[in-house]
């Protein structure tokens, strides 16, 4: 199963770009990257996911590197309430059998 | 919309008794999960349902039962509970194919003294 890394925290001005980056170097060829988010203890929230091409939208852009071994999510214009963990993960399983695994997340800590 | 339901919100148990986590999801989703998350980690997979009728193992099955209803409704029971369960534990659905993205519920607050 393909396992991710992430920054344990990050800091981000608000209105500035927030760039979280992921490794998963061990993803295979049909396995897509998601990334969710977790404001205190609620449920994850679902931001966006991508298999190899770069994706956008109203909350987020998804850059995938061409040898798919790393990505970073790119909140464009921060604000407080994206503070958050972000967890960065890859969908591992079959088709129509498969599941997703939570690492650590990254804690992004927009401030004033 | 009410998306993907669980109950109770909260809950205190004493250690040994039992008492099952319901969750329900009205997006005609395949597929239902059981995570656990504990204090300042990641959520954890428990169980897992790729289709009605089917259930599987996740990371932490131990000391779980589950159980899938129906499409709909996807529980999760503590025979005995122990303190190491005190946890939240969040029940999510997706369509199931890899392509898909899952939506979780609120999350169930169990403590057990």
């Amino acid at each position: 199963d393909a396992k991710t890394t992430q920054p344990t925290s990050m800091d981000c001005a608000e209105g500035r770009a927030a760039n979280l980056p992921c490794n998963h170097s061990t993803i295979s060829g049909n396995e897509y990257v998601y990334w969710y988010r977790q404001i205190h203890s609620q449920g994850p929230q679902y931001i966006i996911h991508g298999l190899k091409n770069n994706e956008t939208n109203e909350m987020a852009s998804l850059i995938i590197t061409e040898d798919r071994k790393s990505s970073t999510l790119i909140l464009p214009h921060a604000t407080l309430r994206d503070t958050a963990v972000y967890y960065c993960i890859v969908r591992v399983g079959r088709y129509n059998f498969n599941k997703f695994y939570f690492g650590s997340g990254t804690k992004l800590n927009v401030k004033p | 919309n009410a998306g993907v339901t669980q109950t109770p919100k909260f809950q205190v148990l004493k250690t040994g008794q039992s008492m099952t986590l319901q969750c329900a999801q009205d997006m005609n989703h395949n597929s239902m999960y059981w995570y656990r998350q504990d204090p300042g980690m990641g959520l954890r997979l428990i169980y897992y349902s790729a289709s009605e009728g089917t259930t599987d193992k996740g990371e932490v099955p131990n000391g779980y039962n589950v159980s899938r209803l129906n499409k709909r409704e996807f529980s999760l029971r503590l025979e005995s509970a122990a303190p190491s369960q005190t946890s939240v534990y969040f029940c999510a659905s997706s369509k199931g194919q890899l392509n898909t993205e899952a939506f979780f519920g609120q999350g169930t607050r169990l403590t057990v003294v």
